[in-house]
């Protein structure tokens, strides 16, 4: 079992619906859970960070942590074109006494016009 | 501000060739990193310098050699590579790496990346 899972996509939208990616991981212990989105070509920017259970919004984004499950998922409302890009899950594992992020292999989206 | 800089953007070099990227903040961040990406992978971790002292070496090859000359600044310099070596180098930093009382203090920024290419 991967420690962080995401399903590589491509997951493809049309504009205006919600996006929903989904990442689980397997160390019950771990505590962050941050979403970086990545353009072809281009470094990954941290758009989410969630460290308590539930949801986190913040603009079109929205983080869920469910630790029970050991599932966390990013919705994007109102998907835009500019959207489409790999969304990568991260995860600090609870065994770590590091802020070592274990990635997942990332989802791309397409966001169609 | 959350913006880590890295030079230069792109680097092309020969298997003998030696030379270094560089990296530099001023968010106050203790802890800073190199990353090695290849194509449709995700970033790998390499190197990690918590307060500018080495805390972690992914058992990366000797040909890769990180310096923190200061807290704001990174390196890493490159000597021998191969083309397999060729990727997006990718240096970030953040408030902390051990652990600490705030998780929001693990939340790492990217750089741009320097892509390499090994000829």
């Amino acid at each position: 079992q991967k420690e962080v899972e995401q399903n590589s996509g491509p997951l493809s939208v049309p504009e205006g619906a919600i996006a929903s990616l989904n990442c689980t991981y397997s160390d019950r212990g771990s505590q962050s859970f941050f979403w970086y989105r990545q353009y072809s070509g281009k470094s990954p920017e941290l758009i989410m960070s969630i460290y308590s259970n539930g949801d986190k919004e913040d603009g079109r984004f929205t983080a869920q942590l469910n630790k029970a499950s050991q599932y966390v998922s990013l919705l994007i409302r109102d998907s835009q074109p500019s959207d489409s890009a790999t969304y990568l899950c991260a995860v600090i594992q609870g065994s770590s006494n590091t802020g070592k992020l274990i990635f997942g292999q990332g989802t791309t989206l397409q966001v169609k016009p | 501000d959350t913006e880590v800089t890295q030079t230069p953007k792109h680097l092309v070099m020969g298997m003998t060739n030696k030379k270094s990227l560089k990296c530099e903040q001023h968010m106050g961040h203790r802890a800073m990193y190199w990353y090695k990406q290849k194509a449709k992978k995700p970033p790998e971790l390499m190197f990690v310098y918590s307060y500018e002292k080495l805390s972690i070496n992914e058992s990366v090859p000797s040909r890769f050699s990180p310096e923190c000359p200061n807290s704001s600044l990174l390196n890493l310099h490159l000597h021998a590579l191969q083309p397999e070596d060729s990727a997006l180098y990718l240096c970030a930093s953040s408030q902390e790496f051990r652990t600490g009382p705030f998780l929001s203090s693990y939340e790492q920024y990217f750089g741009p990346g320097t892509r390499l290419t090994v000829t």
